[in-house]
């Protein structure tokens, strides 16, 4: 089975300030990944998601995540933070089907991200 | 395209009570999961399906939890009966046959049993 570590429970930073959220899976596997935010009250958002090819993937709101096979990695960066940013951030994964319906998505235990204005 | 619809938003229910969460899938979505979401326990997949048939249940705590699926836009998530543990916020999510697509989640279902 797949699993998904978050190694940052909580993260804060200044306005302006880059970022980078660490992300790593274990599998035997092909996976999918993906990275989800979740302001508060409210339900998940996909940010990417990485299937194959290119691996620095770029998704919603300036956000973009690189995929690191050799590493089991696929770290969430943001050159600059914005106060609205202000969120936790999931990393997930799902394993790799070639045809077929879709897999569980397995979730990280989530990082807090503040940012101070 | 409305989303992932999950009913009630809200639900406050005495222990020992039965509970019935509710989702409907986005159209055209052939895979449909429930998570629970907890401060202690963070995001647990509790069942999913595939073409309406449950595929993995192992997630589901104990025989007080069951799931249905019977038909493709329509699911439910039954607690009989209900206790305090079980309070916490539950999500429905759908995914496509292509997976590209990405996995959709509902808007969540704040259960609190007192």
């Amino acid at each position: 089975a797949q699993s998904v570590s978050q190694h940052n429970h909580h993260v804060i930073l200044s306005e302006a300030a880059s970022l980078e959220l660490g992300c790593n899976y274990s599998y035997g596997g092909t996976v999918n990944l993906f990275w989800y935010v979740q302001y508060p009250g409210q339900h998940l958002q996909l940010l990417l998601k990485y299937f194959s090819g290119d691996p620095l993937v770029k998704g919603i709101k300036g956000f973009e995540a690189e995929f690191i096979k050799s590493k089991f990695s696929f770290n969430l960066r943001k050159p600059s933070v914005q106060w609205s940013d202000t969120a936790e951030y999931f990393c997930a994964v799902s394993p790799w089907i070639s045809s077929g319906s879709a897999r569980q998505l397995t979730f990280g235990s989530g990082t807090q991200l503040t940012v101070l204005p | 395209d409305a989303g992932v619809i999950q009913s009630p938003r809200h639900e406050v229910t005495e222990m020992g009570q039965e509970v019935t969460l509710r989702c409907k899938p986005i159209s055209g979505h052939n895979s449909l999961f429930w998570y629970r979401q907890t401060m202690m326990r963070g995001l647990e997949l509790l069942i999913y399906f595939n073409n309406n048939v449950p595929i993995d249940d192992s997630g589901m705590p104990e025989d007080r939890f069951s799931a249905k699926m019977p038909n493709a836009s329509f699911s439910t998530l039954k607690i009989q009966p209900s206790e305090p543990r079980d309070s916490a916020v539950y999500f429905c999510a759908s995914s496509a046959y292509d997976q590209s697509y990405g996995y959709t989640f509902g808007s969540g279902t704040r259960l609190t049993v007192v």
